[in-house]
């Protein structure tokens, strides 16, 4: 059972540049969320996807965009990047109508912007 | 003031010590309390969910008091594995799904 997945792992971009990050859900969930983790911090909720819409959304600007897929798959884009976005991106997947709700992380996909 | 607070540690107790980790969270509405387990450069592990009435995985108890917005994790005869950061997490009710963590409590076990 294939747990959630992210790529790229690892990530190098310039202020202004702009940058897509994916996910894959676990198996048999339905909703995505992502998050910024910078370091020394707590991870920071961005926004939710749900039914291929955006069902929530954090204290982020709108350089911060996403999108869901039928098959649940998600992406994180962020446009004319800025040297204060680089941090741990992280992706959660869950079931919607599940146990309390309880999110499991991916790997994260580490973004520096120079 | 911060929706979660956590006293950053970090906490260096030797092996086989008891420790405990404090947080509490200033919106009373929230119903889903959970602690995370984060290891270095690693994502976030569900470490386990947080109940009313208190529960316990084996060396780990959890307490809740809703009263005081407090929520605390007991682990009892600390191992060397043990060493990560905890993150007390607090989800709000059905009209918020976001997660939102504290900055989480830093453990390292010694031998």
């Amino acid at each position: 059972d294939a747990g959630v997945t992210q790529s790229p792992t690892h990530l190098i971009k310039t202020r202004g540049q702009q940058v897509t990050l994916r996910c894959s859900p676990k198996s048999g969930h339905d909703t995505v969320s992502w998050y910024q983790q910078a370091l020394g911090q707590g991870p920071q909720f961005i926004f939710q996807y749900y039914e291929e819409e955006e069902r929530q959304r954090g204290n982020f600007p709108d350089r911060f965009s996403g999108h869901q897929f039928p098959n649940y798959s998600s992406e994180l884009n962020v446009n004319a990047l800025l040297l204060g976005d680089s941090a741990l991106y992280l992706c959660a997947s869950s079931l919607d109508r599940g146990r309390r709700n309880e999110q499991f992380f991916g790997p994260g996909t580490r973004l520096t912007v120079l | 003031r911060k929706e979660v607070e956590q006293d950053p540690g970090p906490f260096n107790v030797p092996e086989g010590a008891t420790v405990a980790f404090n947080c509490t969270y200033s919106n009373s509405a929230s119903q889903s309390f959970f602690w995370y387990r984060q290891d270095c450069r690693k994502e976030p592990k569900l470490l386990m969910s947080v109940y009313s009435s208190g529960n316990e995985d084996g060396r780990f108890t959890a307490q809740l008091n809703r009263a005081s917005q407090y929520i605390s994790l007991l682990i009892r005869d600390s191992k060397l594995s043990d060493s990560a950061t905890y993150l007390c997490v607090v989800k709000g009710d059905t009209g918020r799904r976001a997660l939102t963590f504290g900055s989480g409590t830093r453990l390292q076990v010694q031998p």
